[in-house]
């Protein structure tokens, strides 16, 4: 039974290059969650989404970030020119149902270096 | 505006003794409170959490105290092993406004237990 994958886990990419960043829910889990952990700060909600539909996306900036969950594959974070400030580790969480109550199960990141 | 904090970047505790890690906050409406375990390029894994209607919740040895008047909550960790050892992110969601699965999470203490 597979946790929540992510990849690539690693993600170089050179100023005004486009990342994209995939994630794969637990089996069973039609809700995902992405978060962004700056260094040294604390992971930040960016997005949720559930199959075909974004909840909230409240966390992510107004330009360049969009994400997905498509009806079949896994839910994709796209940030578009990026710049250094995107440096960061993305993690992706996926749930059974909604709410902090209902266990997130979170991904092993994937850390993107802007060079 | 962090509204979840805690003030200790780290703590070292021996094995065999309590480690005592610290949270607090400022946003009134929170009342779901969860703690995370992270170790170095893995992603948060759920420890335990708390109900706001509830000042104590305990899992094996692990206990979480919560004081609402106060704005904080405390995980107590005893006996401490060196397999503790890792970053602790304290997070809190809102069950009003609808966004209950928004965790907002603070910037972590590293716990290091010494043989």
């Amino acid at each position: 039974n597979a946790g929540v994958m992510q990849n690539p886990r690693h993600l170089v990419r050179r100023r005004g290059q486009e990342a994209r960043l995939r994630c794969s829910p637990m089996k069973g889990h039609s809700h995902v969650y992405w978060y962004r952990q700056l260094p040294e700060e604390g992971l930040k909600f960016m997005v949720y989404l559930q199959k075909e539909n974004i909840i909230d996306e409240s966390g992510m900036p107004k330009e360049r970030f969009s994400a997905e969950f498509p009806k079949e594959g896994p839910s994709i974070l796209r940030i578009q020119q990026v710049v250094r400030g995107d440096s960061a580790a993305y993690f992706c969480a996926s749930s059974l149902g909604q709410g902090a109550r209902t266990e997130a199960f979170f991904g092993q990141g994937t850390r993107l270096t802007v060079v | 505006d962090q509204q979840v904090k805690q003030n200790s970047p780290s703590l070292s505790v021996q094995e065999g003794r309590i480690s005592i890690l610290n949270c607090d906050y400022t946003n009134s409406m929170f009342d779901y409170f969860l703690w995370y375990k992270k170790y170095p390029a893995e992603g948060p894994t759920f420890l335990i959490s708390i109900s706001s209607i509830k000042d104590k919740n305990e899992d094996g040895r692990f206990t979480v105290f919560l004081n609402k008047s106060a704005k904080h909550l405390s995980l107590h960790i005893v006996p401490s092993q060196p397999g503790d050892s890792a970053v602790y992110f304290c997070a809190a969601s809102a069950r009003s406004g609808g966004s209950n699965y928004k965790l907002t999470f603070g910037k972590g203490t590293l716990l290091t237990v010494n043989p």
